[in-house]
């Protein structure tokens, strides 16, 4: 069965920078799109970027393609998510996802930035 | 950016009811859209794709329909399990979620 498994809590500073993994299992890595996704506390889903798991194209939200880079190992068939220039409002569970609808969903990481 | 608005921001219904919340587009999105139940603590999952087609597995009492720019999701009879919040998500240009649908259960 299809499975997304992040990587665990982090506590970081303000001004860090970031990098969770989502390692994938049971579907083709490189037919799909994996995306990111941030929640912070109470509050709406927001999509960050996608990266194409065959050629590694990746297309990014306007409101973090500064501070986003996502990466993928191939052989790994794992996805990575790199955040750079943390602040206070990037405390939030990460979420990483599987194809154009979104089907399957990792379990959720939480990341708390306070000094 | 493709904008989504929802409506209404939440509600309140009885078990039994019928229950319709409506997801608009700034511009037209064909039927790139799904649809989203998430419960507190738990990740987003999917009950309808492509505006009205129905996850493997999600109960019929679920529907969705509409295109190009207006969008309704329903849910026929309200079961106590389906206390969450819903978002629709468009992915006709990139990808953007709506502000979400906080439904409780009076």
């Amino acid at each position: 069965q299809v499975q997304l498994v992040q990587s665990g809590p982090e506590v970081k500073k303000p001004g860090a920078s970031l990098k969770l993994s989502c390692k994938t299992s049971g579907f083709t890595f490189t037919r799909y799109l994996i995306h990111w996704v941030r929640q912070a506390p109470g509050q709406r889903l927001e999509w960050m970027g996608w990266i194409n798991g065959g050629n590694g194209n990746t297309k990014y939200s306007q409101k973090f393609q500064d501070r986003v880079t996502i990466t993928r190992d191939t052989s790994a068939t794992t996805v990575f998510m790199d955040l750079s220039g943390l602040k206070s409002e990037d405390t939030a569970v990460f979420y990483c996802a599987v194809g154009s609808t979104l089907d399957h969903w990792g379990q959720g990481t939480l990341i708390t930035v306070s000094s | 950016d493709i904008q989504l608005t929802q409506s209404p921001s939440s509600l309140s219904a009885s078990v039994g009811d019928r229950v319709t919340i409506t997801c608009q587009a700034s511009q037209d999105i064909n039927t790139h859209l799904n649809w989203f139940q998430q419960k507190p603590g738990k990740a987003p999952k999917l009950l309808i794709y492509d505006a009205s087609n129905l996850e493997i597995g999600v109960p019929f009492r679920f529907s969705g329909r509409g295109s190009g720019t207006d969008f309704t999701f329903t849910i026929s009879s309200l079961q106590p399990e389906d206390l969450a919040t819903y978002y629709c998500q468009q992915y006709d240009d990139l990808v953007t979620f709506g502000p979400g649908t906080k439904l409780e259960i009076k």
